[in-house]
């Protein structure tokens, strides 16, 4: 089944604690990006990429960092969470370039920053 | 940079009614155009989309209709249905650019 996977789904952690969202699609997508959901604000683009160890900034890069080493992954690392980076979170794959093709979503990853 | 803008930020109908949401973009350069629809505890699942060589697209219950001279594009529900309701997210983009989206509708259809 085609589907991008990403995990955890739910974390509840406290400021300034490394963690990582994983991020895994199986369909072959050379585009990759993370976007994340706030009330009132609708989707917005943190990171993207366009192939293998190719990745830019979206519209709100600060306090996020992202890699690209294989095609088919593309973890979000947040190296000292704050509380205004509680979220949810998604990550979305798609052929070609992204801005003009199809996006398939994960279902989402919570985060709760105390 | 590209603005998308969606309106109404919620919409409510009766069952068997239509439903019409308008977004504007603002980059003339922009040439696709899709929707997504979110339902709760997932992620947004593209439901529709049109490339500026076309003026209008249909499927089913759904249309989407797009104005480049005004820049403005709207997806048509007709004979709403219960599942319907959701969270609906259009977006705009073109090559070489990233993909924007407006802040999303909930439509809530009444039974």
């Amino acid at each position: 089944e085609a589907q991008v996977t990403q995990n955890p789904r739910y974390l509840i952690t406290v400021t300034g604690k490394k963690l990582t969202v994983t991020c895994s699609q199986n369909m072959n997508h050379e585009y990759m990006s993370w976007y994340r959901q706030d009330p009132g604000l609708g989707l917005r683009q943190i990171y993207y990429s366009m192939n293998v160890e190719v990745t830019d900034k979206g519209d709100v890069p600060e306090g996020y960092k992202v890699s690209r080493k294989e095609k088919r992954n593309f973890p979000l690392i947040l190296e000292s969470p704050s509380p205004n980076q509680t979220s949810l979170y998604f990550c979305a794959s798609s052929f070609g370039q992204g801005s003009n093709q199809p996006q398939h979503f994960g279902d989402g990853t919570r985060l709760s920053i105390l | 940079g590209e603005n998308v803008e969606q309106h109404p930020s919620t919409l409510s109908v009766q069952e068997g009614d239509s439903a019409v949401i308008k977004c504007t973009y603002s980059d003339s350069a922009s040439n696709y155009f899709p929707w997504y629809k979110q339902e709760l505890g997932k992620g947004p699942q593209l439901i529709i989309d049109i490339r500026s060589n076309v003026g209008e697209k249909k499927d089913q219950r759904i249309a989407v209709t797009l104005n480049k001279t005004a820049k403005h594009f709207s997806l048509h529900i007709t004979e709403t249905q219960p599942e319907d309701s959701a969270v609906y997210f259009c977006a705009a983009g073109r090559a070489n650019s990233k993909l924007t989206f407006g802040k999303g509708i909930t439509l809530s259809v009444r039974p």
